[in-house]
């Protein structure tokens, strides 16, 4: 087990709708990535945050949108929900090297994921 | 054209055998490299970095050619459970972060 937490771990939602989907990144870790996997796609990378901020984005529209908080916990959230979006969504923590890059340098550890069906 | 590509298989070999998967990526500025093994309905989990100068994890190698821009993993004595799905990753960390996963080999060991 990796230590890092998803919840929920299915999730119906219909289009139109909104949705947010939480992460507890592993201990000692300060980096949360998110994922969206489509069946028999490798994981797309959606943003990365650290340090609260958004340190780096995939090609996904401002509809996905994050937060990191404190505690290195995060959040993704989905707006007005398209049949598309139905995906595995993976969070993954990872350590911060130092300096103020890097946050990509490291081995990732990914949670079990979020199923999303979107009818 | 895909940054990062790989074969998708799916490769069928019989236990014993030694595997190899090449991943080709697009952006010389590429910094890191890694490797994961997916199993179905799970999720990622880390297998090995990967080096310039190449490294070894038991029956696992990965290599790294900057040159013609791709990775390998080579399995040795491949083992039933070794069947999976393997993924490569290429990051980007200059400025912000860029990760960035190939589709995925498929690997089907048989008894």
């Amino acid at each position: 087990e990796t230590g890092v937490t998803q919840s929920p771990t299915h999730l119906i939602k219909t289009r139109g709708q909104q949705v947010t989907l939480r992460c507890s990144s592993q201990s000692g870790h300060n980096t949360v990535s998110w994922y969206q996997q489509a069946l028999g796609q490798g994981p797309q990378f959606i943003f990365q945050y650290y340090r609260e901020e958004e340190n780096g984005r995939g090609n996904f529209p401002p509809r996905f949108s994050g937060l990191q908080f404190p505690n290195y916990s995060s959040e993704l959230n989905v707006n007005a929900l398209e049949l598309d979006d139905s995906a595995l969504y993976l969070c993954a923590s990872s350590p911060r090297s130092g300096g103020t890059s890097g946050g990509a340098r490291n081995e990732q550890f990914f949670g079990p994921g979020t199923r999303l069906t979107v009818l | 054209r895909k940054e990062v590509e790989q074969d998708p298989g799916p490769f069928n070999v019989p236990e014993g055998a030694t595997v190899a998967f090449n991943c080709t990526y697009s952006n010389s500025a590429s910094q890191s490299f890694f490797w994961y093994r997916q199993d179905c309905r799970k999720e990622p989990k880390l297998l090995m970095s990967v080096y310039s100068s190449g490294n070894e994890d038991g029956r696992f190698t990965a290599q790294l050619n900057r040159a013609s821009q791709y990775i390998s993993l080579l399995i040795r004595d491949s083992k039933l459970s070794d069947s999976a799905t393997y993924l490569c990753v290429v990051s980007q960390y200059s400025s912000a972060s860029k990760i960035i996963f190939g589709s995925g080999t498929r690997l089907s060991i048989r008894p």
